[in-house]
């Protein structure tokens, strides 16, 4: 199983940073089979990043993602009010598929 | 429009039996892989299972493999999660959800396991 694990726990930032989220793979694997989601309290997870770096439909500019192997990354280049939320990565190329503990994004 | 709608959700007693559905409209539901994901209260997202369009191929966490089946009826549209000898552990909010990788998710159907 691989295991997925972010960091830092909870990001404290401003509207208007750069916000940059790790998550790290306990062994590698494909950057085409890794996602990021948001999640906002009492919603259900929305796809930001498939394929490690491919903004899903409907998604801002300001989130990019990038890495390979073991290491990847979501970037919002310039927070809004409305990114303030949890964010998950998640791998769906080896089963079982697995989620990150996730990052929580705080209003500083 | 997408949708994916839970049900059977409720309270179960430790040792219990539960069966999930979910019914999926606005979509071609043969052409694509399902899974189920769950969220405890206050906590992450944990991968539960995945199946593929055809039904062929079923994947499971370590954690409930063997106790959990997922299942579909392409021809009602709908997925199935039969969960035995559930734990107090697998209370959560179990989401339906399509592709892979997961591209919608429905509102999830409540199961609490308790005595």
């Amino acid at each position: 199983e691989i295991v997925l694990t972010q960091s830092p726990g909870t990001l404290s930032l401003s509207p208007g940073e750069k916000a940059t989220l790790s998550c790290r793979a306990s062994q590698s694997f494909s950057s085409t089979f890794l996602a990021w989601y948001q999640q906002k309290p009492g919603q259900a997870p929305r796809l930001l990043i498939h394929g490690a770096s491919t903004r899903a439909t409907g998604i801002p500019e300001r989130f990019s993602g990038s890495g390979s192997g073991t290491d990847f990354t979501l970037t919002v280049s310039r927070l809004e009010p409305e990114d303030f939320a949890v964010y998950y990565c998640h791998q769906y190329g080896s089963a079982p598929y697995t989620f990150g503990q996730g990052t929580k994004l705080a209003i500083k | 429009e997408a949708q994916l709608l839970e049900s059977g959700g409720g309270l179960v007693q430790p040792g219990g039996s539960l069966r999930l559905s979910c019914a999926a409209s606005g979509f071609f539901f043969e052409r694509n892989d399902m899974n189920w994901v769950r969220q405890s209260p206050g906590k992450g997202l944990e991968w539960v299972s995945g199946i593929s369009a055809l039904g062929g191929y079923t994947y499971y966490a370590v954690s409930v493999k063997a106790r959990f089946t997922i299942s579909r009826d392409n021809s009602k549209n709908t997925l199935y999660l039969q969960m035995n000898n559930l734990e107090a552990d697998d209370t959560a909010l179990y989401y339906c959800a399509r592709g892979r990788p997961i591209d919608f998710w429905g509102q999830g159907a409540l199961v609490t396991v308790s005595s």
